[in-house]
């Protein structure tokens, strides 16, 4: 089955600088790689996916770079502001087959300092 | 107009009692999902629901068990439960014969067990 690995598990970064959260999967049939956001008392809310044909996905503040030899993901967040804190999955999995089950990893606490 | 609803929100109950936790998507989606979150935070997936079908199932504890009595519902059911069954418990349903793979999660189901 599939095993994805999640680094760091603790992220503290002062307001305005970069985060960089990095994940590996083991997988080579994975083909769609989401990141969820989950605020305190929260549930899980997708940021941003990227699916194995495409090499990078940005959506304003947030990018994921996915390099599949290596298989590996990341997650970027630019200009973090406080709001930004919060824990952060990223997951893998193939889709396909009428079925979708997600491997996620064990989560970065990410938190910005105002 | 809430996507995925849980209830309870909170459970509290003592050793060896059993419980229920009800889920409802109005999304039209086909397939359901039953998370489990610790305190530290790691989601794993216990149970995964498609048409009606089981087609996943973790090693979790058989006093665990899925009923979905119709397509909009996934329940959870747990028997004799145990002061390790405490967490936070997400339902969570997506669409993947659509292609949208993304996991909308349900408020959560904090679970306390005396």
């Amino acid at each position: 089955g599939e095993n994805v690995e999640q680094h760091p598990s603790t992220l503290s970064v002062q307001e305005g600088d970069s985060a960089v959260i990095k994940c590996t999967y083991s997988d080579s049939a994975s083909n769609y790689f989401p990141w969820y956001k989950q605020e305190l008392g929260k549930r899980p809310q997708l940021i941003i996916d990227i699916r194995s044909n495409v090499g990078e996905k940005k959506d304003q503040r947030i990018a994921v770079t996915l390099n599949k030899t290596a298989k590996h993901f990341s997650l970027h967040i630019t200009e973090t502001q406080p709001e930004d804190s919060a824990v952060y999955f990223c997951a893998a999995s193939k889709v396909g087959g009428g079925s979708y089950i997600p491997t996620f990893g064990r989560g970065t606490s990410l938190i910005v300092h105002p | 107009d809430t996507a995925v609803s849980q209830t309870p929100k909170y459970l509290v109950t003592q050793m060896g009692n059993d419980k229920s936790i009800k889920c409802e998507q109005n999304l039209g989606h086909d397939t359901m999902y039953w998370y489990k979150q610790d305190s530290k935070k790691f989601l794993k997936i216990m149970f995964s629901y498609n048409n009606k079908e089981l087609i996943i199932n973790e090693t979790v504890p058989n006093r665990f068990s899925p009923k979905s009595p119709d397509k909009a519902h996934l329940n959870l059911h747990i028997n004799s439960l145990e002061l390790g069954d405490s967490a936070v418990y997400f339902c969570a349903s997506s669409q993947v014969p659509s292609g949208i793979a993304e996991q909308y999660f349900g408020p959560g189901t904090r679970l306390t067990v005396t």
